[in-house]
């Protein structure tokens, strides 16, 4: 079946501009999380949603990102006025709903590199 | 706090050869260790995952590797490389509870050359 989908795959922005990074899960997977990677770094977490709900938003660098997912499905990563040290590939993850004691694989989408000039 | 090392940027190895990636991990609780490979351009695939049980967990690709609580250690193996094993190797923890975010270490990569 189809994997994790991400758009833009590419995005140059210049300093200050807003951008829009797309996440499409597997289709009836609950959890989705976001990561950023830096340049010669492992990905960080960023943020996580469990269907529609935003349960942890503790990787957040800054309050110019925000993410959404307001129908449980899709996500959208927003970055407002980007800054040079937002340039990073933002990968998504998703998986089956986590329970106690139960932990799902998360599959991981291609990543979007976002580069700021 | 959780944290995850991976001492070796980069671990250049000759084909057919054997490699060891060597991962670190430090907690305080219980956690659950991965190994992740990411191919250029390409997302995160999981290798292999260590949840419980035995401590040697063999995964896709041929690889495996050995969990090692006394040492805090959690390496990953390959008998014999290939060109195709070429790639970025990531080492991850989490604790499980309710958020599952993974802690990542910063990467080796494994070049194998003919």
């Amino acid at each position: 079946g189809a994997g994790v989908s991400q758009s833009p795959r590419y995005k140059v922005a210049k300093r200050g501009q807003d951008v829009a990074l797309r996440c499409d899960p597997i289709s009836g997977h609950v959890s989705l999380f976001w990561y950023q990677q830096a340049l010669g770094q492992g990905p960080e977490f960023l943020t996580y949603f469990q269907n529609e709900a935003q349960l942890d938003k503790s990787g957040l660098p800054s309050d110019r990102f925000f993410a959404e997912r307001p129908e449980g499905s899709v996500s959208t990563l927003k970055i407002q006025r980007t800054q040079q040290e937002d340039s990073a590939v933002y990968l998504c993850a998703s998986s089956s709903l986590q329970g106690s004691g139960i932990l799902y694989e998360q599959y991981f989408g291609p990543g979007t590199r976002l580069t700021v000039t | 706090a959780q944290s995850v090392t991976q001492l070796d940027s980069q671990v250049p190895v000759f084909e057919e050869a054997p490699v060891e990636l060597r991962c670190n991990y430090s907690s305080s609780v219980s956690v659950y260790l991965f190994w992740y490979v990411q191919y250029p351009n390409q997302g995160l695939q999981l290798l292999l995952k260590y949840l419980s049980g035995s401590t040697l967990v063999k995964g896709i690709n041929g690889f495996e590797a050995e969990f090692n609580k006394s040492q805090t250690s959690f390496h990953l193996r390959k008998p014999s490389v290939h060109i195709s094993d070429t790639a970025e190797y990531f080492c991850a923890s989490n604790r499980g509870g309710a958020t599952n975010k993974l802690i990542f270490g910063t990467g080796t990569l494994l070049a194998v050359q003919p």
